[in-house]
This record gives structure tokens, C-alpha cells and sequence, in this order.
């Protein structure tokens, strides 16, 4: 079956503008989260929704990141007046619930210059 | 501060040899523990999750966990190029609402033909 698709993959931006990326994830999965990863640095969790509950934003850097989850399925992460430390592959991943295996898209890489 | 241990090698071993990888962990209250895969410039890729102490076998490779030394291995029977990686420990911890997870700076194996 289809696995995490991410949009767009590559996405080059100039500091202060804003992006939003996408997430899209496996049909059935009702926990979706977002990483970070940094060059040469580990996976940074930033964001985290299961169904219809508040969800965990625990690991969001700063105010200017945020996201959101519609439908229970697809997700944006916004990330406003970019900064070139945002520079990093985000990842999103799902799982079938709480507890469960998270499974990883391909990601988005994203430059700010 | 929640904290997964790796040593980042690299780590070499022949063609056909064993790959033997290690994680230690800081919360005792840890229940899932799950290891990927990273090939330069993809995303992660599960390959083993174990929940239980003991030994977890699964085609080459055999997590093994110690929860009450905090401590979670991953062998790679008959090593091959293909296993050639970083490999990220995960650990998600009890309380934590999803099952975030918290990964390891991650092992990269080079296997040589």
C-alpha cells in the first residue's frame, strides 16, 4: 500500500518568507508527527497529533512554527519568517495508534538562504 | 533530559560477518524501543521494534533488550554492502503521550566486500 508522502521535497526560500509543507499520511494511521533533522545532527520530534485530541506540540522550537492536522489526515507544518538555522529535512511520520510503529515519508528539504 | 546513547563509528566489519550495534537509554520507565535505517540521503526505515526483554529475531537481524541495564542491541548476521547505513536507536517513553520517540545520534556501519 501507499506509504507517507511529503510535499514538496525539495523547497529553496529566502530568509523571512514563510512555508508550509506537507504531510500526507498511511490511509488508517490516526497519529501523525513531525521531525526535524539538522545536518549532521539526530531526529528532533517537533510535533505530534493522534485523532481528534489537542495535539502535542511539546518539541515546536519556536512561535513561529506551528501546524495543523484536517480531517484527522493530512497535515501542514508552517513554519513563518524563516530563519536560516530552520535549514534541515523535516519528516513526517505515522502510525496505526498510540504506542504503534511510526513509519517515515521521504521529506522535505529545506533551504533558507 | 531523556537521553538514547550511540556510538556514532564508523563501525566496520567484513563481508559476512556479524554487525553487532549498541544503545543505552536514560528513563527506566522506557517501553518501546525500535531501530531504523538511514541511507545517506533518505529517510528513516524500520527495521526492528521490541517491546520485551529477551531476543527478537527477524530474517538477519536480532534486536536483544536488557530493560534493567537500559539497554537495547542490534545484530547483523551475514553483513552485506547493502547493509552499508546509519543505524538510529529510538526509544519511546512511558507517559509520553504517542509514543514520541527519542532517537540516537545513529551507528553508521560500513560493510566491506
Amino acid at each position: 500500500g501507499a506509504g507517507v508522502s511529503q510535499s514538496p521535497s525539495n523547497k529553496v526560500t529566502e530568509k523571512g518568507k514563510d512555508v508550509e509543507l506537507r504531510c500526507d499520511p498511511i490511509s488508517g494511521h490516526t497519529a501523525l508527527y513531525w521531525y526535524r533533522q539538522s545536518l549532521g545532527q539526530g531526529l528532533e520530534f517537533l510535533i505530534y497529533f493522534q485523532g481528534n485530541s489537542a495535539p502535542d506540540k511539546s518539541g515546536l522550537p519556536s512561535d513561529r512554527f506551528s501546524a495543523e492536522r484536517t480531517g484527522g489526515s493530512v497535515s501542514t507544518l508552517t513554519i513563518q519568517r524563516t530563519q536560516q538555522e530552520d535549514s534541515a529535512v523535516y519528516l513526517c511520520a505515522s502510525s496505526l495508534g498510540t504506542g504503534g510503529e511510526q513509519y517515515f515519508g521521504p521529506g522535505t528539504r529545506l533551504t533558507v538562504t | 533530559q531523556k537521553e538514547v546513547e550511540q556510538n556514532s563509528g564508523p563501525l566496520s566489519v567484513p563481508e559476512g560477518a556479524i554487525a553487532s550495534l549498541n544503545c543505552t537509554y536514560s528513563d527506566r520507565g522506557s517501553q518501546s524501543f525500535f531501530w531504523y535505517r538511514q541511507y545517506s540521503g533518505k529517510s528513516p526505515e524500520l527495521i526492528m521494534s521490541i517491546y520485551s526483554n529477551g531476543d527478537k529475531e527477524d530474517g538477519r537481524f536480532t534486536a536483544q533488550l536488557n530493560k534493567a541495564s537500559q539497554y537495547v542491541s542490534l545484530l547483523i548476521r551475514d553483513s552485506q554492502p547493502s547493509d552499508s547505513a546509519t543505524y538510529l536507536c529510538a526509544v519511546a517513553w512511558r507517559g509520553a503521550a504517542g509514543n514520541k520517540l527519542t532517537f540516537g545520534g545513529g551507528t553508521r556501519v560500513l560493510v566491506k566486500p
